[in-house]
């Protein structure tokens, strides 16, 4: 069973510009999480998807937005880049529902780097 | 709101020795707590979990927990520890699967 893809890997952007991330959940899995990691803040949560619609959204700016598509695939979006948006962007899928929804599967993560 | 507190940001310990990672937790509803571990550029992988029943939790690469409401505790626990185990470890609770509030983290270094 293949796991959470995430893609890309690694990205440099510069500032002012924007970015679109994208990861793949685990087949048959509907909800799609994502993780913000820096040194200074640890790991946040950003937003969740649930067949196709937004049902969590954490303490982060309008800047950052995503989607969520039929086939579950999730896309996540910052406009406006800032230096301080350099992090490691975490994917997480789950069932999304009923009673085995108690773990949430992890992708390897995109490195984003703001220059 | 739930929060999580990992009491130790680094954990040196040499080889073959237990270790134990500690965890707190405040929440006002019932939890799912679990334990992840991150290796360098990777993501995190469940090492176990917590969801109900008996409080000694069993995961994988030989580490355990055991649940503790009085205390709101969830210490990660390993006999004996491999140079392969070095990597930063991470607390989590949660209402549901997929949104997670996580620790600050603890490095364990295991040192030969």
């Amino acid at each position: 069973k293949a796991g959470v893809t995430q893609t890309p890997r690694y990205l440099i952007k510069t500032r002012g510009q924007q970015v679109t991330l994208s990861c793949s959940p685990i087949s048959g899995h509907r909800s799609v999480s994502w993780y913000q990691q820096t040194p200074g803040q640890g790991l946040q949560f950003l937003f969740e998807y649930f067949s196709e619609t937004q049902r969590n959204k954490g303490n982060f700016p309008g800047r950052f937005s995503g989607r969520q598509f039929s086939n579950s695939r999730s896309e996540m979006n910052v406009s406006t880049l800032e230096l301080g948006d350099s992090a490691l962007y975490l994917c997480a899928s789950s069932l999304g529902q009923g009673e085995l929804n108690t773990e949430a599967f992890f992708g390897q993560g995109t490195r984003l780097t703001v220059v | 709101a739930q929060s999580v507190t990992q009491l130790d940001s680094q954990v040196p310990v040499f080889e073959e020795a237990p270790v134990e990672l500690r965890c707190n937790y405040s929440s006002s509803v019932s939890v799912y707590l679990f334990w992840y571990v991150q290796y360098p550029n990777q993501g995190l992988q469940l090492l176990l979990k917590y969801l109900s029943g008996s409080t000694l939790v069993k995961g994988i690469n030989g580490f355990e927990a055991e649940f503790n409401k009085s205390q709101t505790s969830f210490h990660l626990r390993k006999p004996s520890v491999h140079i392969s185990d070095t990597a930063e470890y991470f607390c989590a609770v949660s209402e549901y699967g997929n949104k997670l509030v996580f620790g600050a983290g603890t490095i364990l270094r295991v040192k030969s």
